[in-house]
């Protein structure tokens, strides 16, 4: 079946810092993947997708390239900043799903001052 | 666009209770709905899925019977928790997806809500 794997976390930077959370990808077919982000106390925000291979997704500064021949799509962030803070969570949908997302175990992102 | 309302964000309640949950596409129909549980620090758990105007496919391991699910129009589903007891503490999400195509197609999330059973 279908799977996604994501660095461990917690990841701790410090503002300014270069991110990137890996994240590959099990799948029969051609999948879309998904970023998203949890704020505490609150639900998923989609942040980026890309829906075929070497499709780039952005938003806010955040990047990640969908790579099928390393069946990857990392994500990537010249510059965090504190705000940046949360839960990110890499997810994939694909036919072999049906209609549900496959989700990532999440990393903890912590961006100090 | 594609907003997703959820109500109560936090119901504190005495085992027994039922409590209702429910889920609002604001801006967009939604065809497919989708009910999470989440555990403290871990990744999102689908428990269901609802397609309006039909019965919700729920999950291996999830109780048909306890955790209620209607998806009676294009906006709105819900989320009945039946005779809440404290395992049943957690933060539900719902999300919503606008069309069939999944494959390009996101689901957009709601904020959740916090069930506490005392």
């Amino acid at each position: 079946g279908d799977s996604v794997t994501q660095m461990e976390g917690p990841v701790t930077l410090s503002e300014e810092a270069f991110l990137t959370i890996n994240c590959t990808y099990t799948a029969t077919g051609y999948p879309s993947l998904f970023w998203y982000v949890q704020y505490p106390g609150e639900g998923l925000q989609l942040l980026l997708k890309a829906t075929k291979a070497d499709d780039k997704g952005s938003n806010k500064g955040f990047e990640a390239t969908y790579r099928k021949e390393t069946t990857s799509f990392h994500l990537e962030k010249g510059s965090v900043q504190v705000s940046d803070s949360a839960v990110y969570f890499c997810a994939l949908s694909s036919k072999t799903s049906g209609s549900r997302l496959t989700f990532g175990e999440g990393t903890q992102l912590t961006v100090n001052p | 666009g594609a907003v997703v309302s959820q109500h109560p964000s936090w119901v504190i309640c005495k085992s027994g209770t039922s409590v209702k949950i429910e889920c609002r596409s604001l801006d967009f129909q939604a065809t497919t709905m989708f009910w999470y549980r989440q555990f403290p620090k871990q990744s999102l758990m689908l428990m269901a899925t609802s397609n309006e105007g039909s019965k919700a496919t729920y999950e291996q391991g999830v109780e048909k019977d306890k955790f209620l699910i209607n998806h009676a129009s294009l906006t709105l589903s819900t989320l009945t928790v039946t005779s809440a007891h404290p395992e049943d503490s957690s933060f539900y999400i719902c999300s919503a997806r606008a069309d069939q195509d999944y494959s390009n197609q996101p689901q957009h999330f709601g904020d959740g809500t916090r069930l506490s059973i005392l």
